[in-house]
């Protein structure tokens, strides 16, 4: 159980377009979702907390209005890119959360490889 | 802002060799966890230390959280090419989120 999965795992924009991600808890309903950015052979960088319903919380120096995050239902939280540049190039992962579980523990994606041209 | 220092960074070890990798904070953490991540892959959690002193033990991996609950430490003993890859320790805070140390990229030559 605990399975959480991201669409697309690679994805190629140009520079300019947006570009959606989508993470899906496939056997647990995700009360929290948690959006990371990673660079090569770096740590996972904390980008923002979603609930389900409500507005994310993101982390300092996080733009909100370039890294769009909904979270409209308890299994499908999305992340989208608004006007990628190539600096925006990074591996993206999320983690999904079930407090219901009366544990905090994260269950991760398996992220996905967004490239700006 | 609380911080988790890993160190090393970077380790190269020939096959056969013990290494430990260490995390450090000056703040406590209600409790602290480590993962291990496969190049393109998501991180998989390898284990959940909870009681300051713990020691937890994984096959050659064994884990221990320090008595104040601010430090741990990892230790593989006889590494093999198979645990070549990135570790990194997490501290849980009360809220849920997760702080992340800077990583330890380890490769195990043949």
């Amino acid at each position: 159980g605990a399975v959480v999965s991201q669409h697309p795992s690679r994805v190629i924009c140009k520079s300019g377009t947006s570009v959606k991600i989508e993470c899906r808890s496939l056997d647990f309903q995700a009360t929290t979702m948690f959006w990371y950015r990673q660079f090569p052979k770096k740590s996972l960088m904390l980008m923002a907390t979603s609930n389900e319903g409500s507005k994310a919380t993101y982390e300092q120096g996080v733009e909100k209005d370039k890294f769009l995050i909904n979270h409209a239902s308890l299994t499908l939280s999305t992340l989208t890119v608004t006007s990628a540049h190539p600096e925006d190039s990074s591996f993206y992962i999320c983690s999904a959360s079930d407090r219901d579980r009366g544990t905090y523990e994260q269950y991760f994606g398996p992220g996905t490889r967004l490239t700006v041209t | 802002t609380q911080l988790l220092e890993q160190s090393p960074q970077f380790l190269s070890i020939q096959e056969g060799e013990n290494l430990t990798v260490y995390c450090n904070s000056s703040s406590v953490f209600s409790s602290l966890q480590w993962y291990r991540q496969e190049p393109g892959e998501g991180p998989v959690l390898l284990v959940t230390v909870v009681t300051g002193g713990e020691v937890k033990k994984l096959k050659r991996l064994t884990f221990q959280f320090g008595d104040a609950r601010k430090d741990s430490s990892l230790h593989i003993t006889a590494a093999q090419p198979g645990d070549t890859g990135l570790y990194l320790c997490a501290g849980v805070l009360n809220t849920g989120k997760l702080i992340f140390g800077q990583g330890t990229t380890l490769q195990v030559k043949p």
